[in-house]
C-alpha cells in the first residue's frame, strides 16, 4: 500500500512568490490534516479536511495560506505571497475515519521543505 | 487538550533498553496516549497507542499506570537505526477531534 507522498520535497522561492504544495493521502483515507514545523519550533497542526470539507482550520496561520481539497483526494496548500517565517518544513497526514470509540492512527508523509529567500 | 512533558534528549547504547517517560497530567477520560516517532528528513511514524495498563506491539511497549497521569515508552534492547525522536501526544477520540498536538519530543541518540 502507498504512504501520504508529498510534492515537492523541497522548494526555494523569494519573499513575495507563491508556492503550492500537494499531498496525496493514503487511497481510502477521508481525514487529511496539514501540520508544519518552523525552524526550532514544534510541529504545529495547520488544518483537518474530512473528504473535501474544512472540519477544523484553527491553525491557520493567516490568509496568505489557502488549502483545497477538491473531490476528497490530494489536496494543494498555497502559500501566497510567501514571507520569511514561512520557510519550515510542511507535512501532511491522513487517516481513515473510525467509530466513536476508536482513536486516528495518523499516517504521515516525508514533508516539503520550503525555504523563503 | 493535555499537555505532555518528556526529556528533551536521552543517550543510550546498543542493546539497551531505553524507557522514555512521558506526563500528561491533565489527561482527559477520553484521550489515548500515542507516541510517534521521526526520523530526520521524514515524517512522524506512529508507535504505538494504549489507554491504559499495558500494551505490546513488535517494536515497543507502553506502560501506562493506574491515575494515566503518565506514561512510559520501553525500546527493547535498541540499535543504531532506533536513533530519532519521539513523540509523546495525548489525542482524544475521533469524534472530538482529529489534531494531533506535538510537543518538542525526546531526542534519542544510541552510540555503538
Amino acid at each position: 500500500e502507498a504512504g501520504v507522498t508529498q510534492f515537492p520535497s523541497h522548494s526555494v522561492i523569494e519573499k513575495g512568490q507563491t508556492v503550492t504544495l500537494r499531498c496525496d493521502p493514503i487511497s481510502g483515507h477521508d481525514n487529511l490534516y496539514w501540520y508544519r514545523r518552523v525552524m526550532g519550533k514544534e510541529i504545529k497542526f495547520l488544518l483537518h479536511f474530512v473528504k473535501e470539507s474544512k472540519q477544523d482550520e484553527s491553525g491557520m496561520p493567516n490568509n496568505r495560506f489557502l488549502a483545497e481539497r477538491t473531490g476528497g483526494t490530494y489536496s494543494t496548500l498555497k502559500v501566497q505571497p510567501a514571507e520569511l517565517e514561512d520557510s519550515g518544513v510542511y507535512f501532511c497526514a491522513s487517516s481513515q475515519v473510525m467509530g466513536a470509540s476508536s482513536t486516528d492512527t495518523q499516517y504521515f508523509g516525508p514533508g516539503t521543505r520550503l525555504t523563503v529567500l | 487538550l493535555a499537555k505532555t512533558t518528556q526529556p528533551i534528549s536521552m543517550d543510550s547504547y546498543e542493546g539497551q533498553e531505553v524507557n522514555i517517560t512521558c506526563s500528561h497530567n491533565n489527561i482527559a477520560t477520553n484521550d489515548y496516549i500515542t507516541w510517534y516517532q521521526q526520523f530526520p528528513s521524514q515524517g512522524p511514524r506512529f508507535i504505538i497507542q494504549g489507554y491504559k495498563t499495558k500494551v505490546t506491539n513488535e517494536v515497543a511497549s507502553l506502560f501506562i499506570p493506574a491515575d494515566r497521569k503518565s506514561s512510559t515508552l520501553s525500546l527493547p534492547r535498541v540499535s543504531l537505526s532506533d536513533t530519532a525522536v519521539y513523540y509523546c501526544l495525548v489525542a482524544p477520540v475521533y469524534n472530538q477531534g482529529g489534531k494531533l498536538i506535538f510537543g518538542q519530543g525526546t531526542e534519542l541518540s544510541v552510540k555503538p
